[in-house]
C-alpha cells in the first residue's frame, strides 16, 4: 500500500491563484521531504528539500517566494504555488524516506492546470 | 554532460522478449543506485536497489559497475504490463546526508502482443 499520500491529485485553476498541495508520510516520520516537478516527456526535477522544523533548502533557479515550503511536522510537508500561472502548470510530485540511505517513496502527484 | 544518462527508447519488443536497459552516471562518488517504474502521467515506484553484487527480483536482474559507471536492468520474459518508462537514479556521495536523487530521463519500453 502507499506509503506517500499527496493531495490534491488534480487542481485547474485560474491565473493568479494559490494553490496548496500536501504530502504526508503514512506509517513513518520523515524528518526530510523532497518536491518535484515533472514537465511533459522530461525527467523529474528536484525543486526543493524540505526539512521539518527548519527552513527549505531550493534548488538553483527554484524561486523561493513562488514555491513556499512548510514542514511543520514529521508526517507533513506543504508546497503553495503562490500567484500560479499557465507557465507554473505541471505534475508535482512529493517523496519521503525512513532513512537517508534508504529509497524514496513517491506520492500520487498532484496535476496542476493554470487557466 | 548530464549526470545520469539513460537511452530514451522507445524500445519496441514482443511479449516474452528479453530487454536490456543502460545507464551511466559521471560522478564516481556515488555510492546509492535504484531503478524506478513510471507509468504515464503517475508517480515513480520504486522497482529495485542495485547492489554491486547485482541483484535479482523475479524477471528483473540489475547490474552495476563501478569501475565503468554503468547501471544496467534486464527484463526476461517481457509481459505487456512491463510496458512503463524506467528511471535510472542515482544519489551522489555530495548529497547522501539529504539523499537527493539525481534522475536519468528514463527509458520508454513498449510491450506489443
Amino acid at each position: 500500500g502507499a506509503v506517500v499520500s499527496q493531495h490534491p491529485s488534480w487542481v485547474i485553476c485560474k491565473s493568479g491563484t494559490s494553490v496548496k498541495i500536501e504530502c504526508r508520510s503514512l506509517d513513518f516520520q520523515a524528518t526530510t521531504m523532497f518536491w518535484y516537478r515533472q514537465f511533459p516527456k522530461q525527467s523529474l526535477m528536484l525543486m526543493a528539500t524540505s526539512n521539518e522544523g527548519s527552513k527549505a533548502t531550493y534548488e538553483q533557479g527554484v524561486e523561493k517566494d513562488k514555491f513556499l515550503i512548510n514542514h511543520a511536522s514529521l508526517t507533513l510537508s506543504t508546497l503553495t504555488v503562490t500567484s500560479a500561472h499557465p507557465e507554473d502548470s505541471s505534475f508535482y510530485i512529493c517523496s519521503a524516506r525512513r532513512q537517508v540511505s534508504q529509497p524514496q517513496h513517491f506520492g500520487d502527484g498532484t496535476r496542476l492546470s493554470i487557466l | 554532460r548530464k549526470e545520469v544518462e539513460q537511452d530514451p527508447g522507445p524500445f519496441n519488443v514482443p511479449e516474452g522478449a528479453t530487454v536490456a536497459f543502460n545507464c551511466t552516471y559521471s560522478n564516481s562518488a556515488s555510492q546509492s543506485f535504484f531503478w524506478y517504474r513510471q507509468d504515464c502521467r503517475k508517480e515513480p515506484k520504486l522497482l529495485m536497489s542495485v547492489y554491486s553484487s547485482g541483484n535479482e527480483d523475479g524477471r528483473f536482474t540489475a547490474q552495476l559497475n563501478r569501475a565503468s559507471q554503468y547501471i544496467s536492468l534486464l527484463i526476461r520474459d517481457s509481459k505487456l504490463s512491463d510496458s512503463a518508462t524506467y528511471l535510472c537514479v542515482v544519489i551522489a556521495d555530495g548529497s547522501s546526508n539529504t539523499g537527493k536523487l539525481i534522475f536519468g530521463q528514463g527509458t520508454t519500453l513498449q510491450v506489443k502482443p
